[in-house]
């Protein structure tokens, strides 16, 4: 079955300081994954997602994630937080192929401070 | 803009009552899906309809009903709700049923039920 862990509940950065969010995925099929943002009281946003294209996806908003097979990692990064970015976070994966279950991570807040 | 659009926003029930919450699209989509979020968890897929045809997922207790009258309208209907079911429920839409590289699902932005 596929499942992802997102290592962190939480993750606090400054602003302007890199973010880094993980994720490690389990698969027996070509996954696609995906990274959605929820920020309080909405609905989720599509940052990026790879579907077995390039390994590095770059996505909204400066976010960008690596596709690493040998690590079964799908880490989100960005180089400069800022403010706007205080949200969670979900890592999601879903079959290679075929009707798009998305299963979700746990998920990760992002705080932000001054 | 096209978008998915959720009413209302926030829904208040009494324990067994029940309620109806309304999703519509317009965006011409073939796929409605519903998710329940409960606090600090992570959404989980309670059913979705392929233009009329409709799947549950296997865990999706009875109390559970959908509608989905006509492409851009799809109502979840609790019949008697508990207060285990107070979550934000989240609908979304996408073209199709696959990963086509544009086929990414779209969400609204949630109606929060609370349970008395």
């Amino acid at each position: 079955a596929q499942s992802v862990t997102q290592l962190d509940s939480h993750v606090s950065v400054s602003e302007g300081t890199p973010v880094l969010l993980r994720c490690n995925y389990s698969s027996s099929y070509s996954p696609s994954l995906f990274w959605y943002v929820q920020h309080p009281n909405k609905g989720l946003q599509l940052l990026l997602k790879y579907t077995s294209a390039a390994t590095l996806v770059k996505g909204i908003n400066g976010f960008e994630a690596e596709f690493k097979k040998s690590e079964t990692s799908f880490h989100l990064t960005k180089p400069s937080a800022h403010m706007s970015d205080a949200a969670e976070y979900f890592c999601v994966v879903t079959l290679g192929t075929g009707f798009q279950k998305l299963v979700f991570g746990t998920g990760t807040r992002l705080l932000v401070s001054p | 803009d096209a978008m998915v659009i959720q009413n209302p926003r926030y829904q208040v029930t009494q324990f067994g009552k029940p309620v109806t919450l309304s999703c519509s699209q317009t965006l011409n989509h073939n796929v409605m899906y519903w998710y329940q979020q409960k606090s600090s968890q992570a959404p989980k897929l309670l059913f979705h309809y392929y233009d009329k045809d409709f799947n549950n997922e296997a865990d999706t207790p009875d109390n559970f009903q959908s509608r989905r009258p006509n492409t851009s309208f799809c109502f979840l209907d609790i019949r008697s709700p508990g207060l285990g079911d107070a979550a934000m429920y989240l609908c979304a839409t996408s073209r199709d049923l696959g990963l086509a590289e544009h086929n990414e699902q779209f969400f609204g932005p949630g109606t929060r039920l609370t349970v008395l």
